[in-house]
């Protein structure tokens, strides 16, 4: 079945630097979909990413969408402490179907 | 915007006990609901998917007469978990398609089941 790999598992920064998570797809998605989930709390929507090759920016957050839409990528410019957490990437198959989640990255952030 | 709802959100119960979790779209019709179970540090793993008036699609490895999953109405899905047992205690959530705004998945805020 389809599966969703995230690298890393963990990563560790201090305060400033940047951050990326990757994601790669067994099989083409028809979309992809990046969660963030703080200790405690529910995985909370951050972005969908629909079209080949497509990039969309959130403040520091850059999302990538690889060209054969099976990867994609989360980038963070200058970590802050809010930016702690597991970042999650999901994609369904086919639109309308459940999203299957990758691992998730934990980012841990020292200041 | 569309909201999902999940109650409880934290439900303690006690080893053999049967302890139900709703989940409801509250502005917007869900044909297509699908519950998942997120253990510590761990990641979503799909349960089931579960459609308006059928039976639900359970994952393989998932028991179905232990999960039991009821979508009666266009709104509404139930997760029951039968005879819960202490590895039973972890975070349970849903999520719900929005067939008419381009299959748009909302997720509830999660409930989270102790067994003791």
């Amino acid at each position: 079945g389809q599966q969703v790999m995230q690298i890393p598992q963990y990563q560790h920064v201090q305060e400033g630097e940047d951050f990326t998570t990757y994601c790669n797809s067994s099989t083409t998605l028809s979309n992809i979909q990046w969660y963030k989930q703080r200790p405690g709390g529910h995985p909370v929507f951050l972005i969908q990413l629909v079209k080949s090759g497509e990039v969309k920016k959130q403040k520091r957050l850059t999302f990538q969408f690889g060209e054969a839409k099976k990867n994609s990528s989360l980038h963070i410019t200058a970590t802050q402490t809010t930016d702690v957490g597991t970042y999650f990437c999901a994609g369904p198959v086919q639109a309308g179907t459940a999203l299957i989640f990758g691992k998730g990255t934990t980012l841990s952030v020292s200041s | 915007g569309a909201v999902v709802s999940q109650h409880p959100s934290r439900v303690i119960c006690k080893s053999g006990t049967s302890v139900k979790i709703e989940c409801r779209s509250l502005d917007f019709q869900a044909t297509t609901m699908f519950w998942y179970r997120q253990f510590p540090k761990q990641s979503l793993m799909l349960m089931a998917t579960s459609n308006e008036g059928s039976k639900a699609t359970y994952e393989q490895g998932v028991e179905k007469d232990k999960f039991l999953i009821n979508h009666a109405s266009l709104t509404l899905s139930t997760l029951t978990v039968t005879s819960a047992h202490p590895e039973d205690s972890s975070f349970y959530i849903c999520s719900a398609i929005d067939g008419y705004s381009g299959n748009t998945i909302y997720f509830g805020e999660g409930s989270w089941l102790t067994v003791v």
